[in-house]
């Protein structure tokens, strides 16, 4: 089955850190770029991050530069988001998706809660 | 940085058309993609670069990019296409992402 599955979420304390990891199958995930996307409860959707396929070339939203990081294990089909320094405002869903050559997100995980409150 | 806007909320009675916009400066330069999300579940990819239609996503649901409005049509609207749809398009390398628009079939 193609699929993307995100785990790590949870509850932090403000300042404090965590990794998410998005694990891919069904497909080849070496030849996709991969983001995360996250939503606040009920807000919109909020592009994070951009990875290339071999990791070479990565973008970051404004409101996380220098606090998060994302990576990829290829021979592990699974994507990273090292999250650090975390706020209240980052709390949400955080969703992984797929990207096409066409730069649409095609497959989109279920999403992992990360809550951020003391 | 780039905006998107979208109206908040859209009605659409049964079976009639429902249009859904999404302004940008010069957003026909733009590859525009849409998402549908159901109460709950992820996002599901609807239409991608301004009017073509993923695999499995019906013909009523359509899109168009013209000047500094996008927009999505859903005809003949049913009950399950009531979700928040929201478009998208990449900005010098930051995605972007419309604040989303309610729609609900009467």
């Amino acid at each position: 089955e193609v699929q993307l599955v995100e785990s790590g979420g949870g509850l932090v304390q403000p300042g404090g850190s965590l990794r998410l990891s998005c694990a891919a199958s069904g497909f080849p995930f070496i030849v996709h770029s991969m983001n995360w996307v996250r939503q606040a409860p009920g807000k919109g959707l909020e592009w994070v991050s951009y990875i290339s396929v071999s990791g070479g070339t990565i973008y970051y939203a404004d409101f996380v530069k220098g606090r998060f990081t994302i990576s990829r294990d290829n021979a592990k089909n699974t994507l990273y988001l090292q999250m650090n320094s975390l706020r209240a405002e980052d709390t949400a869903i955080y969703y992984c998706a797929r990207e096409t050559r066409d730069d649409a997100f095609d497959l989109w995980g279920q999403g992992t809660m990360v809550t951020v409150s003391s | 940085s780039y905006e998107l806007t979208q109206p908040l909320s859209v009605s659409v009675a049964l079976g009639q058309t429902a249009r859904i916009t999404c302004e940008g400066n010069n957003i026909a330069s733009k590859n525009v993609h849409w998402h549908q999300q159901r109460p709950g579940q992820a996002p599901v990819l609807v239409i991608y670069r301004d009017s073509n239609r993923p695999s499995g996503i019906p013909e009523r649901i359509s899109g168009s990019n013209s000047g500094n409005t996008a927009t999505l049509t859903i005809s003949r609207a049913q009950a399950g296409d009531e979700a928040d749809y929201y478009c998208q398009v990449w900005d010098s390398g930051t995605g972007v992402f419309g604040g989303g628009t309610k729609l609900t079939v009467l």
